[in-house]
């Protein structure tokens, strides 16, 4: 497709669950990030890859979450013993390297509800 | 990363002018500033980046003093279908795709905007 395509848009899940959380970026856009977002609140970064490697994994928040993007393209998100505190919108974005206007292409979001 | 400190709402009628601006203290020589719209339940949309003066693209103005401490973002004659969630961003827009990739979103400033 054109654009960032995230799925499930939608995961219900209980506690304690693993969840996985895809996303396919736009062709050629070598760098991808995942940032997740609360009711009310902006974008929270968790992770940036360059290629295949994690070239900033600052954001995330302890080591339950993982991400990987083994080919550099499509990149997973995975979240292991699910917390209710980790219901929030997961958001994937591309962009071009090398392009300097910086502009970051979001896709819609996979909404995670751990209940 | 340059924090950023941005009106958390304001409210608008259609037609009007519309002006945000965001405060960015302790701006870097290499920071770029970028602003990102999001509609509800929609990944944030880029609408314009500049590093000095003005920029003009086909959506929006962005008036960046000399001191860079601070910019605007100028909506001419908004629409309802502006409503939206604004966002600015400080970062080295040269450089997304190099070792820091962690874009800090704050709050946004959410704007009304009625008929």
């Amino acid at each position: 497709g054109a654009g960032v395509s995230q799925t499930p848009s939608n995961k219900v899940t209980e506690k304690g669950k693993y969840v996985e959380l895809r996303c396919d970026p736009i062709s050629g856009h070598t760098a991808l990030y995942w940032y997740r977002q609360s009711l009310g609140q902006g974008p929270e970064f968790l992770i940036y890859f360059q290629g295949t490697g994690a070239a900033d994994d600052s954001g995330l928040p302890n080591d339950r979450f993982f991400a990987v993007r083994p080919e550099g393209s499509v990149s997973t998100l995975k979240i292991q013993r699910t917390e209710r505190g980790d219901s929030a919108v997961y958001l994937c974005a591309s962009s071009l390297r090398g392009l300097d206007t910086g502009e970051l292409f979001f896709g819609e979001g996979s909404r995670l509800t751990v209940l | 990363l340059a924090k950023t400190t941005q009106p958390i709402s304001m409210d608008s009628y259609e037609g009007q002018e519309v002006n945000i601006t965001c405060s960015h203290n302790n701006i870097a020589t290499n920071d770029y500033i970028t602003w990102y719209q999001q509609f509800p339940s929609q990944g944030p949309r880029f609408i314009i980046q500049g590093y000095k003066t003005k920029v003009t693209n086909e959506v929006a103005s962005l008036f960046i003093p000399a001191d860079r401490k601070s910019s605007t973002l100028s909506l001419p004659r908004v629409s309802l279908s502006d409503t939206a969630v604004y966002y600015c961003l400080v970062g080295d827009g040269m450089n997304y795709g190099g070792s820091q990739g962690n874009l800090i979103f704050g709050k946004g400033t959410k704007l009304s905007v009625k008929p």
